[in-house]
């Protein structure tokens, strides 16, 4: 059992690139997360989706697309990267059982990207 | 706004009881405590949450004061792998969005 699995591991890209992390997850959860965290701060929510079907924006969306693939799968994209999105990215999951949500969160390993 | 408040850091003797206080005045009646950790460079990881009454598991214990308004987490002999940054979040379950909010949390240092 993977867990929550997100690729890449490590991306350097330089300003105005796009790139697209990939985050999927075994669990057959039905909600999931993308968060950012700079050094020396907690974790900042950027978009998730509770369910499959629907995405919605967390403290930090600016500068960021998501896309719920299926079930499984939720990606993130950075259309034109700056400085300021360089960070580490952390892709979560967990349960939802009506509308009550369950927040025992498993996260990923994360992708640490740089942006020059 | 912050919901919670926690100290920056802490240090505790390995085999001895950490107790990590975390302060939330304004948390409001359908609302769960829930603490995570964070060991250096991994994904967070749960540890435990509850309402109102103390909760125990593998990991550790929840002592939740009886007005709420502040919880510490207990584990109960640290070794040296606990050390980690420990958040301590609340969260209303009944809300459709679901989101957690982690704060810069408290960095908690175990000694040989």
């Amino acid at each position: 059992n993977a867990g929550v699995t997100q690729t890449p591991k490590f991306q350097v890209l330089k300003t105005g690139q796009s790139m697209t992390l990939q985050c999927a997850q075994d669990m057959n959860h039905n909600s999931m997360y993308w968060y950012r965290q700079d050094p020396g701060m907690g974790l900042r929510l950027i978009y998730y989706s509770a369910s499959e079907g629907t995405t919605d924006k967390g403290e930090v969306p600016n500068g960021y697309n998501v896309s719920r693939l299926n079930k499984r799968e939720f990606s993130l994209r950075l259309e034109s990267a700056a400085p300021s999105q360089t960070s580490v990215y952390f892709c979560a999951s967990s349960v939802r059982q009506g509308l009550m949500v369950n927040e025992k969160l498993f996260f990923g390993s994360g992708t640490q990207l740089s942006v020059l | 706004d912050a919901k919670t408040t926690q100290p920056t850091s802490m240090d505790c003797a390995e085999g001895r009881a950490a107790n990590l206080p975390c302060n939330h005045s304004t948390i409001s009646g359908n609302e769960y405590v829930y603490w995570y950790r964070q060991i250096h460079s991994q994904g967070p990881q749960y540890i435990i949450h509850g309402l109102k009454n103390n909760e125990t598991n593998e990991m550790a214990s929840l002592i939740i004061t009886e007005d709420r308004k502040s919880s510490t987490l207990i584990l109960p002999h640290a070794t040296l792998r606990d050390t980690a940054v420990y958040y301590c979040i609340v969260s209303d379950r009944g809300s459709t969005l679901g989101r957690l909010y982690f704060g810069r949390g408290t960095q908690l240092t175990v000694w040989p």
